[in-house]
């Protein structure tokens, strides 16, 4: 099982940005998002599809159809500029899968 | 303080062993299932290993297993790799993550600042 992420998204300040992530019949599995700044660990962003950690703001949301999950940053700011991480978890084996990440640059 | 602190990173020897430690502060480490994630240099996540809140469950990526194992010392609230047989390709950051779910979904909500091991 692969999740596949685009390597870059790019955004002017205050607009929209959306990062998506790819699998096979993904709309049925839970998918969590994270965010990871340069020399930083990432960071828990969207969990459980739709939920946010204490202190995440709610422009990150979370939506998916029967292939993929896309991550929404509304109102992008500068400070939002980093990888940003799919996961998941396969239950056919009891794995952990990331898909590869997403630079999102913000122009 | 709630946090994670990793130690044990260094330069080795392919072929060579090493421990990585993970250290819990401000909450009961075995409350909650851990998790080892590794980043190699300009590259993605990745997986390695899980061990379950209540010890019962192991798990390794397949790229590690049977050259890595997982044990607790729950009285000093830490988690310990241990890595046997190190490859050039296990050169990586290596992060402890917290995983508050009981039984499968899991994911991270905590993370310590990662320990660097170098296989050269």
């Amino acid at each position: 099982y692969v999740l596949t992420q685009p390597p870059s998204v790019s955004v002017a300040p205050g607009q929209t940005a959306r990062i998506p992530c790819e699998g096979n019949n993904i709309g049925s599995e839970a998918v969590h998002w994270y965010q990871q700044k340069p020399d930083q660990a990432p960071v828990l962003v969207v969990y459980d599809d739709r939920d946010r950690p204490s202190g995440i703001p709610d422009r990150f949301s979370d939506s998916k159809s029967a292939n993929t999950a896309t991550l929404t940053i509304t109102t992008v700011e500068a400070g939002d500029e980093a990888d940003y991480y799919c996961q998941m978890w396969n239950s056919s084996n009891d794995h952990v899968l990331f898909g590869g990440g997403t630079k999102l640059t913000v122009l | 303080q709630v946090q994670l602190v990793e130690s044990g990173g260094s330069v080795v020897q392919p072929g060579r062993s090493l421990r990585l430690s993970c250290e819990g502060s401000g909450f009961t480490l075995s409350d909650y299932n851990t998790h080892w994630v590794r980043q190699a240099p300009g590259k993605g996540l990745e997986w390695v290993a899980i061990l379950s809140y209540d010890g019962k469950t192991k798990g390794f990526a397949d790229s590690v297993k049977g050259r890595f194992s997982l044990f607790r010392d729950n009285f000093n609230n830490m988690v310990h790799l241990q890595m046997s047989s190190l490859r050039t390709e296990d050169t990586a950051m290596y992060y402890c993550a917290r995983d508050p779910t009981v039984i499968g979904g899991y994911y991270f909500d905590l993370w310590g600042r990662g320990t660097l091991l170098t296989v050269s």
